[in-house]
């Protein structure tokens, strides 16, 4: 199937701090998902996307589509504790990109 | 709220063993998922229903089986499990048409060994 990569695999850092993360793919699509997974828990939907360029927010977390509809952003701003987990990407036909693992050190 | 339920968090087979995961979910969504989680891979479309006793294949459909005789029901189905099958199995639902536009709700997982 087709792939989506996602960087970072992983990261550590610091409580407050800023996340930043993306998910790339050779080719276009028309929606964007981004999940999170709590540890022992299944995926949650965070934000979903539908148009080129669009920018949504839902609480600290925003995320990006990108303009050539080949990636897409997700940034959280301050980030607490329970930010800890791992973020996915997810394009159309449910294939879900490998993960973003963040730790948080307070 | 939606509530996914799967039978079992953690399983232990023997190879060759056949196995059953089930799923349920309780708000009366037309579409049903299993995928497959393992590190490095991120979550991997096994089979998905999008009604009673339909079924299409996901990406990585080889070694398993489905059935969906209710709707509220998915039961995943290792015919002869096999060592590579030890994961992170996780059951979704959602309500759409168009699944790929539409929230999943997932499940707890489950997690299979196969010794």
């Amino acid at each position: 199937g087709q792939q989506l990569n996602q960087s970072p695999q992983s990261m550590f850092i610091q409580e407050g701090e800023d996340v930043s993360m993306n998910c790339t793919s050779s080719s276009i699509f028309n929606t964007w998902l981004w999940y999170k997974q709590d540890p022992g828990e299944g995926p949650v939907l965070l934000i979903a996307l539908y148009k080129a360029g669009e920018l949504t927010s839902n609480g600290r977390l925003t995320a990006q589509f990108g303009i050539t509809r080949k990636d897409s952003f997700l940034n959280i701003s301050a980030s607490i504790p329970s930010d800890v987990g791992i973020y996915f990407c997810v394009r159309y036909k449910l294939s879900f990109g490998a993960g973003t693992t963040v730790t948080v050190r307070a | 709220d939606v509530k996914v339920t799967q039978s079992s968090r953690y399983l232990v087979k023997r190879t060759g063993e056949k196995v059953f995961l089930e799923c349920v979910q309780d708000m009366d969504h037309e579409n049903m998922f299993w995928y497959r989680q393992d590190p490095g891979l991120g979550l991997r479309l096994i089979y998905f229903s999008y009604d009673v006793k339909m079924k299409e294949k996901g990406d990585i459909p080889e070694g398993y089986s489905v059935s969906r005789e209710k709707k509220e029901r998915f039961s995943l189905i290792l015919e002869s499990a096999s060592t590579n099958q030890t994961s992170m199995y996780l059951c979704a639902s959602s309500r759409q048409v168009e699944p790929s536009t539409d929230t999943q709700y997932f499940g707890p997982g489950t997690r299979l060994t196969v010794l």
